[in-house]
């Protein structure tokens, strides 16, 4: 089975200041990897996802991620933060049709002012 | 815009209680999940299903049966509630390929004391 690791709980930057989260995931085939994000007292949003083409893929409000396979990793940035980005994110990794995506533990994103 | 909602949002229940939690999605979409969110572990899958009739295990489903009368509702039922199960509860809906967005209701927090 798929799994994806976060090894950062907690991720505190400055406002305007560029961001990275890491995640790597587990899995011997070509995944599908996605970003998801979190409100206080929400649900999940997608911010965006890769299947397939370019590694570089780019999703909501500024932010982008790059799939390389050799590393198993999708690292998700931002060039400039705002704190409206503050929030829980999660990245996730599904494998195949019908194939419940996995989630890893999440990182919390504080944006100082 | 993607619709998925729980009931009840909040609930206190005492252990060794039955609680259902109810999910309804108006997407029309084939699979539906259940996670539960907890501090360090991020979101963990309980059950999925692929349509009305099926109910599938996650990797967490000791303690926890699923119900799908429909495509549109999901149930997650405990039949004796513990403490262990005192959690925030996401419903997710999706079409069924590896690589579709799941879309999330707002969680249902749930007490057992």
């Amino acid at each position: 089975a798929q799994s994806v690791t976060q090894p950062d709980a907690r991720v505190t930057v400055s406002e305007g200041a560029s961001l990275q989260l890491r995640c790597k995931y587990s899995y011997s085939g070509t995944p599908y990897l996605f970003w998801y994000v979190q409100y206080p007292r929400q649900g999940l949003q997608l911010l965006l996802k890769y299947y397939s083409g370019d590694p570089v893929v780019q999703g909501v409000n500024g932010f982008e991620a790059e799939f390389i396979k050799s590393n198993s990793s999708f690292h998700l940035r931002k060039a400039s933060v705002h704190w409206s980005d503050s929030a829980v994110y999660f990245c996730a990794v599904s494998r195949n049709n019908n194939n419940a995506p996995r989630f890893g533990a999440g990182t919390k994103l504080s944006v100082k002012p | 815009e993607a619709a998925v909602t729980q009931s009840p949002r909040n609930k206190v229940a005492v252990t060794g209680g039955k609680v259902t939690l109810s999910c309804n999605q108006t997407n029309n979409h084939n699979n539906m999940y259940w996670y539960r969110q907890d501090t360090g572990h991020g979101l963990r899958l309980i059950h999925y299903s692929y349509g009305a009739g099926s109910t599938e295990k996650g990797d967490i489903p000791d303690g926890y049966k699923a119900s799908r009368p429909s495509q549109e509702n999901f149930s997650l039922i405990l039949e004796l509630a513990t403490p262990s199960q005192t959690s925030v509860y996401f419903c997710a809906s999706g079409p069924g390929r590896g690589q579709d967005t799941q879309y999330f209701g707002p969680g249902t927090r749930l007490l057992v004391l």
